[in-house]
């Protein structure tokens, strides 16, 4: 089985700041990884994705990921954040074989101030 | 394109109702999942669908809970007898040749 945990519920930053969001895994087999982004009352849009190859990997938006698997962690960042930015983050992943379902960490609230 | 489609967008029901949410995928994705999303929490998995079958309904929490997807398409989520721990948002997401699963915008489901 596989598990997510997003170590910080919320996060408050200000404009044009960096921010990093932190995800950690707990998996027994190989893992592909997600990060979904959720608007206010809109669904779930992918930011980026790793399956295999470089292991640090770019998104939509200016957003990045680096996968390291020694610490079983896949943290996301961006250099320069913007207002637009505010929404709720979703790190998710899912096993390489077996069933395609994905597995959610509770998400960070990530609060972007003027 | 048109993305995944859920219908539908908000339901109020009174406890004990039956209810029926839909999803519709993208055109030509063969794979389709249902989560459910409590406040205050990532998405769940429910079921998911390789064309027609479902190839994995682990996630549904009791046998009042039951999906179909007819025609390899539009699928249906069925909710019976509900109760008021069943409100939350129900996502449908549907998924292409790269895996990468694009979710529709949800139905909020509260039971009163």
């Amino acid at each position: 089985a596989q598990s997510v945990t997003q170590l910080d519920s919320q996060v408050p930053v200000f404009e044009e700041a960096p921010v990093e969001l932190r995800c950690n895994y707990s998996s027994s087999v190989s893992v592909y990884l997600f990060w979904y982004v959720q608007y206010p009352n809109q669904g779930l849009q992918l930011l980026l994705k790793y399956l295999s190859g470089s292991t640090l990997v770019k998104g939509i938006n200016g957003f990045e990921a680096e996968f390291n698997k020694s610490q079983t962690s896949f943290h996301l960042r961006k250099p320069s954040v913007h207002i637009s930015d505010t929404a709720e983050y979703f790190c998710a992943v899912r096993p390489q074989g077996g069933s395609e379902k994905l597995v959610f960490g509770k998400g960070t609230k990530l609060t972007v101030n003027p | 394109g048109a993305g995944v489609s859920q219908t539908p967008s908000n339901k109020v029901t009174e406890k004990g109702k039956y209810v029926e949410l839909r999803c519709d995928p993208i055109s030509g994705h063969t794979a389709l999942y249902w989560y459910r999303q409590s406040l205050g929490q990532g998405p769940e998995f429910l079921i998911y669908f390789q064309g027609t079958g479902a190839a994995d309904d682990s996630g549904l929490p009791n046998d009042r809970f039951f999906a179909v997807r007819p025609e390899g398409s539009v699928s249906t989520l069925k909710i019976q007898r509900t109760e008021r721990g069943d409100s939350a948002v129900y996502l449908c997401a549907s998924t292409d040749s790269t895996d990468t699963q694009y979710f529709g915008p949800g139905t909020r489901l509260t039971v009163l």
